[in-house]
């Protein structure tokens, strides 16, 4: 079956240290994204990827990094710069051009 | 800039009553906008969407929302909740020049038996 595959599905962080969530995607589409998830303020952009080896800053980028190295990977890492990283990270995929995104079922981040 | 406001953090209604969600939106430019749903600790799943044509569009499980210009609304209605639409639902547009979207805060419906 085609989709998107995030894990892991929950994770914990200690202080200064640096995560990396990973999502997968075999539906061959162009483009990708990640968001955060806060209670309340729904989903918030952090990066967006329209093809490889390409990616563009959201509205919170700071403190986060990604890359794009295969078309169906785009890992994104939570460095210790992130001082609030407890959050819902939902992963997307869409084709270029259309703005219907397909979502993995999203990583829960904690800070121990 | 474009942006969307939900109007509503929790919305509760009874089993087989009207569901309204409330979603006003802001651009420069004619919109494309949308309405996900997610249910718990899931992604979110598109239910519709509209993209010009016509103002009133159908999406799945019944769900349908009317694209108002005048108003600025795209509010969300099905005319009879069942239980298995209890979840959160998010109103979404396009940003002026990307593809990416930009979500509302989300609001979480309740039915009620």
């Amino acid at each position: 079956d085609g989709g998107i595959t995030q894990s892991p599905k929950y994770l914990f962080r200690k202080e200064g240290q640096n995560v990396t969530l990973s999502c997968e995607q075999n539906l061959n589409h162009d483009a990708m994204y990640w968001y955060r998830q806060d209670p309340g303020q729904g989903l918030r952009l952090i990066y967006y990827s329209q093809i490889v080896n390409d990616f563009q800053k959201g509205d919170i980028a700071e403190g986060y990094s990604v890359s794009r190295e295969k078309k169906e990977s785009f890992p994104l890492t939570v460095t210790s710069a992130q001082k609030n990283p407890t959050a819902f990270y939902l992963c997307a995929s869409s084709v270029t051009g259309d703005e219907k995104l397909f979502f993995g079922s999203g990583t829960q981040l904690s800070v121990l | 800039a474009q942006s969307v406001t939900q109007l509503g953090s929790h919305v509760s209604v009874s089993e087989g009553a009207l569901v309204l969600l409330r979603c006003n939106y802001s651009s420069s430019v004619p919109p494309y906008l949308f309405w996900y749903v997610q249910y718990p600790n899931q992604g979110l799943q598109l239910l519709l969407k509209y993209t010009s044509a016509a103002t009133l569009v159908k999406g799945i499980n019944g769900f349908e929302a009317e694209f108002k210009k005048s108003e600025t609304s795209f509010h969300l209605t099905k005319p009879s909740a069942h239980m298995s639409d209890a979840a959160e639902y998010f109103c979404a547009v396009t940003r002026g020049g990307r593809r990416a979207l930009t979500f509302g805060s989300g609001t979480r419906l309740q039915v009620q038996p």
